[in-house]
Parts: C-alpha cells; structure tokens; sequence
C-alpha cells in the first residue's frame, strides 16, 4: 500500500524559505520509472504542480517557480525535500506530494497535503 | 509554456445527466492528459491517464477522449457521489513540465 505524508512549518514569515519533507512508505524511489513530486492548491483555488524528482535523481520543475524551487531525494529514508525560497503570502497553500510513474506522466498516489500559511 | 483552457468553470446538473467537462491546449501535447476529482478538504484522485486510460477503481460510467489539443471528460450519468471539482492536467513533454487547468465545479441542479 502507497502512501505519502506531508510535514513542515504550518506558519512562515515573509522572505522565509519553506522546507518541506515528504515521507512514503509502499514503494521505492531506486526503482526504475518512479518519481515523487510536489503539487500546491492556494485556499479556494487551483492545483499548481511544482517540481518532480524521478529514480535517476532527474528533477523538473515549474517554469514560472524554478528559481526559487530546490527538490531532493533521500532515498535510504524513504524521503523527498522540497525547499521553497523568498515566501510571500501569495504562495499560502495546501502543500502535497505525490507519487507518478514516468509510463502514466500522471499521478496516482497523493498525500493527505499540509497547509502552509505566510504571514507576518 | 502550453497553455491549458478548461471549460466550463461551473455545472450545474442533476442526478442521471451526462456531463462532458473539456479541456483545451495551446499547443499538441500527443495523449498526455490526465483527470483528477477532488472533493473538498480531499486530496485528488486519478480517474483518467493518457487521456482514455481508466484507472483501476474507477467507475465506468468516468470515460475520458481526445488527443492533440482538445480533450474531453464525460461522466455517462452522473451519481450523487460525483458531485466534485475535476482538473485536467497535461504533460508538456517539450519542457518536461506538467500544468493542471483551472477545475470545474459539478454542482447539484
């Protein structure tokens, strides 16, 4: 059984960088064709994709958020990073991470998301 | 960047409709499309990959369609428990980045 979790700060100040851990449990992230990825929905909005990591350790990200987006993968604990830099109250979401395969290019598995707030 | 339209914004309809939620690229994005619903507080959840593709546990009556730049989810008749926003998500295998369209809310009529 797939599952993924989401931790971090609920609360980051303006110019703060996020970081963000996802752990999963139910798959590897050594295995061939696996990627784990980061996704955000502002309250009442849409779905924002962010950046991905795949088993080869190839990363992709968000043309618009790549500057300020760093993704990486501990693969010995099951983990994935997510850091988010210079925060602003815009970028207030539901964080989740979420597991696809390269064959689908979709994804099949989510966390439950956390909810990051930027705020003074 | 390819650019996703997803229409309508809002549906309104009734229990044994059929209902068709389109989405648009600006550009060809072969059979990269997937659909989500997402009920709220909920995380998503894959009904549609490759833009026809079923996912396993998904009702029949959920069938996706369409390549190149336009697509189409069409629930056969909607239930009760359909009642979501759905999102369709392209793959840009240019720029090797994904983009999700705006949602669509079914509501009840």
């Amino acid at each position: 059984q797939i599952t993924l979790k989401e931790s971090g700060p609920t609360l980051v100040k303006p110019t703060q960088t996020l970081t963000l851990t996802c752990t999963f449990s139910g798959f590897s992230l050594s295995t061939s064709g696996v990627g784990v990825g980061w996704i955000r929905q502002p309250p009442g909005k849409a779905l924002e994709w962010l950046a991905l990591i795949y088993w080869n350790d190839d990363k992709r990200y968000s043309p618009s958020l790549k500057s300020r987006l760093t993704i990486t993968k501990d693969t010995s604990k099951n983990q994935v990073v997510l850091t988010m830099t210079n925060m602003d109250p815009v970028d207030t979401a539901t964080y989740y991470c979420a597991h696809q395969q390269l064959w689908l290019q979709s994804i099949d598995y989510w966390g439950q998301g956390t909810l990051v707030t930027v705020s003074s | 960047d390819i650019q996703m339209t997803q229409s309508p914004s809002t549906l309104s309809a009734s229990v044994g409709d059929r209902v068709t939620i389109t989405c648009r690229a600006s550009q060809s994005i072969s059979s990269w499309l997937a659909w989500y619903q997402q009920k709220p507080g909920k995380a998503p959840k894959l009904l549609i990959y490759k833009a026809s593709s079923l996912e396993s546990g998904v009702p029949s009556r959920f069938s996706g369609s369409g390549s190149g730049t336009e697509f189409t989810l069409t629930i056969s008749s909607l239930q009760p428990d359909d009642f979501a926003t759905y999102y369709c998500q392209q793959y840009n295998s240019y720029s090797a980045s994904w983009t999700f369209g705006q949602g669509t809310k079914v509501e009840i009529k």
